[in-house]
């Protein structure tokens, strides 16, 4: 069974701190994304990779970062949470295909309350 | 741009009844499309998708959607409504030539009455 997991469910934060949310795949998938999703505002894409090392800025990449020095893990970087981050945070995988796009696969999500 | 409008953002139907989810998006080429379920405090599954050929696609738990290029629509629909049917819904597409990215529409929380 096909499967991103994402590392925590819950996470309580102080406003400051540096938070890290992580993402693996067991799918050999080229491309991750992290998407946050707040009410009435559906899912907004914050950076995607589509290889070890990229990264793309989507369409909210601001008070974020990420990393993906494996091809299985895919992080979000918080550098200095601030409550406006609180937030429901989804984690995708989609492999790659020529000039196609299959449907992805999401992890659980990890709430994220910044206080 | 591509766009996806997921016009209720609420709909409530009695367990039993049927069940029309709209959903239109704005794309220059035949789009990707998708309707995702989102259960609570859980990720999204995907319900059904459509990328070519017959535009009446059946997906899983019961449900289907129908393509329809004159109105750029892509609605969702269920023949009897469950219970554990209750959730947001949302709607996607994808473009060709991208990097798998999807847009999502704002989604439509759906409640059953028993």
């Amino acid at each position: 069974d096909v499967k991103v997991t994402q590392s925590s469910r819950y996470l309580v934060k102080r406003t400051g701190e540096k938070v890290f949310l992580e993402c693996v795949q067991d799918m050999d998938h080229e491309n991750m994304f992290w998407y946050r999703q707040d009410p009435g505002l559906g899912l907004r894409l914050i950076y995607f990779s589509y290889d070890v090392k990229m990264k793309e800025k989507g369409d909210i990449p601001e008070g974020y970062s990420v990393s993906r020095e494996k091809k299985e893990r895919f992080s979000l970087i918080l550098e200095s949470a601030s409550t406006n981050q609180t937030s429901m945070y989804l984690c995708a995988s989609t492999p790659r295909g020529s000039f196609m796009v299959t449907e992805a696969f999401f992890g659980q999500g990890t709430r994220l309350t910044v206080v | 741009a591509q766009s996806v409008t997921q016009p209720d953002i609420h709909i409530t139907v009695s367990e039993g009844a049927s069940l029309e989810l709209r959903c239109n998006y704005s794309y220059g080429a035949t789009p990707y499309l998708f309707w995702y379920v989102q259960s609570p405090g859980q990720g999204l599954q995907l319900l059904l998708k459509y990328f070519s050929g017959d535009t009446l696609v059946q997906g899983i738990k019961g449900f289907e959607a129908e393509f329809k290029r004159s109105q750029s629509s892509f609605n969702l629909r269920k023949p009897s409504v469950h219970w554990s049917d209750a959730a947001e819904y949302f709607c996607a597409v994808g473009a060709r030539g991208s990097q798998g990215n999807l847009i999502f529409g704002k989604g439509t929380k759906l409640s059953v009455k028993p």
